[in-house]
């Protein structure tokens, strides 16, 4: 079975620039999570979707982050400027239901690293 | 608000000894909690999941135990490996909110 793939895989822009992040869930998998892990923290959830609707995005700086799910598969995650603090890897998880039972255990992809300078 | 604690930050360990890994959190109204591994520069692999409902998990060589009351969690690591060397990451499911701690970065020594 593949796994959670994510594209770039490292990206280093200046601030105010643009930038977005891809990812392909595992095939099946209803829930998809994004996830901002600075160095040194544990992830942080920006975004949760079930198929093409939005569960939880009370983390998610809307003013210049925004995110979308097509078709419930693949998504998005643009950064729109990007600022300094924005430097962190971003995670793309996904499972299979979101509550109950090991439809809950979440996969991550590898991660895609930004550097803002 | 959910606050995910995990202590220590770090531990070196020589190989083959048994170890423990602490986690704690403060609101006990949880549907489950989560323990991960973090590679450097990887994603997160998972390790156990274990509903609020359950005491224990175990696989293989791993045992994570939960006590709701309490707000503690614990991941026991029997016979320890070089090959375990990593951050070990608990996270909090709760009111369909996601918290993690910050991870206990775990060194086997050879």
């Amino acid at each position: 079975e593949a796994g959670v793939a994510q594209s770039p895989r490292y990206k280093i822009i200046e601030k105010r620039q643009s930038v977005a992040f891809w990812c392909n869930p595992i095939s099946g998998h209803a829930t998809l999570y994004w996830y901002q892990q600075i160095l040194g923290q544990g992830p942080k959830l920006l975004i949760q979707f079930q198929n093409n609707g939005v569960v939880d995005d009370s983390q998610l700086p809307k003013d210049r982050f925004s995110a979308e799910r097509l078709k419930g598969v693949d998504s998005t995650l643009k950064i729109q400027p990007a600022k300094l603090e924005d430097s962190a890897v971003y995670l793309c998880a996904s499972s299979l239901a979101i509550r109950g039972g090991r439809g809950d255990t979440q996969y991550f992809g590898p991660g895609t690293r930004l550097t803002v300078l | 608000k959910q606050e995910v604690t995990q202590i220590p930050a770090a531990l070196s360990v020589p190989e083959g000894e048994n170890l423990v890994l602490n986690c704690s959190f403060t609101d006990s109204a949880i549907y489950n909690l989560q323990w991960f591994r973090q590679d450097p520069g990887k994603g997160l692999t998972s390790l156990l999941l274990i509903q609020s409902s359950q005491r224990e998990q175990t696989s293989g060589r791993l045992n994570a135990s939960l006590d709701k009351s309490s707000g503690r969690s614990t991941l026991y690591i029997a016979a320890s490996q070089p090959g375990d060397s990593a951050t070990y990451l608990c996270a909090v499911k709760g009111d369909d909110k996601i918290i993690f701690g910050k991870g206990t970065r775990l060194h086997i020594l050879p």
